[in-house]
């Protein structure tokens, strides 16, 4: 059984860098071709995707946030963590750590999210 | 990579069908049959109930199903049951490794 834990800081200050971990079990990110990946939700409106990280530490972010993303990796510890800098209040919502299949185009197990507010 | 565009809600009454639209363009619903759909009840965390277009995990209900045309994806809900309330998005491979959803469609069940 697969199973996602993302932990966080609940509250971020305007500039600060977000740091994010997802905790995960039930697969290995060693395994060829799976992916653990972000997305976000801005309370009330849509899911935005945001990274992925794969099993050979290839890296793919979204267009518009590239610049200020960072996803790395720590499969000892089974773990995902992603960086988020210059936090803004737009940035505020829930953010999701998932789990790609090997090889697939879809997101089988999401974990239950953290909330995330920015705000001074 | 703008979001995918949906309509903003959709309702029916118990046992009809609805459908709900997916509109992206060449570089990703049109170029890739890797539209996946994904249910979100309020409060929860999404869950997937299509993928590669009109596949389903095993556990979901044959009474989801999705189609693909152009730059057009589809979800259709047939047989609308009170429980399917929910938010759906859809989410296309966009090139590259990268992803974008859909801006979601809230259903309703009259």
């Amino acid at each position: 059984q697969i199973t996602l834990k993302e932990s966080g800081p609940p509250l971020v200050r305007p500039t600060q860098t977000l740091t994010l971990t997802c905790a995960f079990s039930g697969f290995s990110l060693t395994a060829n071709g799976v992916a653990v990946g972000w997305i976000r939700q801005p309370p009330g409106k849509a899911l935005e995707w945001l990274a992925l990280i794969y099993w050979n530490g290839h890296q793919s972010y979204s267009s518009s946030l590239k610049s200020r993303l960072t996803i790395t990796k720590d499969t000892s510890k089974n773990q995902v963590v992603l960086t988020m800098t210059n936090m803004d209040p737009v940035d505020t919502g829930t953010y999701y750590c998932l789990h790609r299949p090997d090889g697939s185009t879809w997101f089988d197990s999401w974990g239950q999210g953290t909330l995330v507010t920015v705000s001074s | 990579q703008s979001a995918l565009t949906q309509p903003a809600s959709v309702s029916g009454s118990p046992g009809q069908s609805i459908t709900i639209s997916c509109t992206g363009t060449s570089s990703d619903v049109g170029s890739y049959d890797f539209v996946s759909w994904y249910q979100q009840h309020s409060g929860k965390a999404p869950k997937l109930i299509i993928y590669e277009v009109g596949k389903r995990p095993s556990g979901v209900s044959n009474r989801f199903s999705g189609s693909k045309s152009g730059n057009t994806a589809s979800l259709t809900i047939s047989g609308l049951q009170a429980e399917d309330e929910a938010d759906y998005y859809c989410c296309s491979y966009a090139g590259s490794s990268t992803f974008v959803f859909g801006t979601g469609t809230k259903v309703t069940v009259l």
